[in-house]
């Protein structure tokens, strides 16, 4: 059935290396989603991709990275120049003006 | 600029309460969509509601309504005879239809429903 992704449900990283999040979907949506969400706090958007071969920074970019080489593929990496990458991070997608669905989440510590 | 505030944090009630969590934003933009959003303790969101700027009629689906109201910029979510399931958090957010704008989110910072047995 159709669906968006995450993987993996849970993810160490030790300071200083880079991380890849995956995020599939298959609901044949043309944009996608990143969002980072700290204990407490609303959601706030790293990344989005209304196209393949196209994305746009969000509101905290910084110290991330991501490509859509896919229409059903929106990896997320976060890399060692983020200083606080501990936080859930959701995935989601829509087509044009419509709702966003979203992934069950990847929940990233830093040890 | 657009912005969403949701001014209640957390809020606790005991089952078969109705509770209503508000929801007030800002734009200069004419048409737009509001949405909820329910996050369990599980983590992932979950859609409930898209209301679109032209249409202010209410809409009840089971217990839960929302109230819409333009000229206070309001979109409340009431929940009648809550249950223990209910308990969440709750996200409002808002989209300016803006031709060729973009299709983020503006999202508040979302109200923690507890609902206690």
């Amino acid at each position: 059935d159709g669906g968006i992704t995450q993987s993996p449900k849970y993810l160490f990283r030790k300071e200083g290396q880079n991380v890849t999040l995956s995020c599939e979907q298959n609901l044949n949506h043309d944009a996608m989603y990143w969002y980072r969400q700290d204990p407490g706090q609303g959601l706030r958007l790293i990344y989005y991709s209304q196209i393949v071969n196209d994305f746009q920074k969000g509101d905290i970019a910084e110290g991330y990275s991501v490509s859509r080489e896919k229409k059903e593929s929106f990896p997320l990496t976060v890399t060692s120049a983020q200083k606080n990458p501990t936080a859930f991070y959701l995935c989601a997608s829509s087509t044009y003006n419509n709702e966003q669905f979203f992934g069950p989440g990847t929940r990233l510590t830093v040890l | 600029a657009q912005k969403v505030t949701q001014a209640q944090t957390e809020i606790s009630v005991v089952e078969k309460e109705d509770v209503t969590l508000d929801c007030v934003y800002e734009t200069r933009d004419t048409t737009y969509y509001l949405f909820w959003y329910k996050q369990p303790p599980s983590g992932e969101l979950v859609f409930l509601i898209r209301r679109n700027s032209f249409d202010e009629q209410n809409e009840i689906s089971g217990r839960y309504s929302w109230n819409f109201q333009k000229s206070t910029s309001s979109f409340n979510f009431t929940i009648t005879a809550s249950q223990v399931v209910d308990s969440a958090v709750y996200f409002c957010a808002l989209k300016p239809l803006t031709q060729g704008g973009s299709e983020k989110l503006v999202f508040g910072k979302g109200t923690k429903l507890t609902v206690n047995p």
